[in-house]
């Protein structure tokens, strides 16, 4: 099946050691973005990648930075993890233009970071 | 700053009972409105995505309608089972670019047997 893939599901790091979430992806969508929802609060965008172009967020913090080797694989790099950064980290995808205005996207399942 | 607000928070429900819980969002720059079902440890799982004011959609048990100009979208579940049981979560699009969603804090669904 088709499917969007987080690695790892849980990921634990210290205080200001850098860490890298991964996705990929079977979709062959050429959008891929990264979420991220801390506790009881509402999943919110960091940025997302259109082909190779790369969108950020007017507030993501400059700590989160994105790699896009390839169509499948996206990364999310958090460079001095804070103990603010421990959430659920969601990927998703989706295709530019969309066949149809209901087109959606389509996520992982996650990846949960806990910083010590 | 957009701003989509989910009611309640969390909803116990006896297996059995319908429900229905609301998503209000901005009324102006509209493009579509997204409902996602997000079980425990899945995951979230695309249900409808709405764009036309006064949509209805359905899936199996499950429906939602749309209402733009005032901006609120309802999800109703007809008859719930505990398979029913997650997090429902909506979702506002401005334009139809390949811009992100801006999420609601999600109801969280209980269905107690």
């Amino acid at each position: 099946d088709a499917m969007v893939i987080q690695n790892p599901r849980y990921q634990v790091t210290q205080f200001g050691k850098p860490v890298t979430l991964s996705c990929s992806q079977t979709l062959n969508h050429n959008v891929m973005y990264w979420y991220q929802q801390k506790s009881s609060q509402a999943p919110k965008l960091l940025f997302h990648y259109y082909d190779k172009d790369f969108n950020n967020e007017a507030d993501t913090p400059d700590n989160f930075q994105s790699r896009r080797p390839n169509t499948s694989f996206c990364f999310l790099d958090i460079r001095s993890p804070g103990l603010g950064d421990a959430a659920m980290y969601l990927c998703a995808t989706s295709i530019f233009p969309p066949a149809s205005s209901t087109d959606t996207q389509y996520f992982g399942p996650g990846t949960r970071l806990t910083v010590l | 700053i957009l701003n989509v607000e989910q009611s309640p928070q969390s909803l116990h429900v006896q297996e059995g009972d319908s429900t229905n819980f609301t998503c209000s969002f901005p009324s102006s720059n509209f493009y579509a409105l997204h409902w996602y079902r997000w079980e425990t440890a899945k995951s979230p799982e695309a249900l409808f995505v709405m764009t036309l004011n006064g949509d209805e959609k359905k899936k199996g048990r499950i429906s939602a309608t749309l209402n733009t100009k005032e901006g609120y979208s309802y999800l109703y579940i007809k008859g719930s089972q505990p398979e029913d049981s997650a997090t429902y979560l909506c979702a506002f699009k401005t334009g139809g670019g390949a811009d992100g969603l801006t999420f609601g804090k999600g109801t969280h669904l209980i269905i107690q047997p």
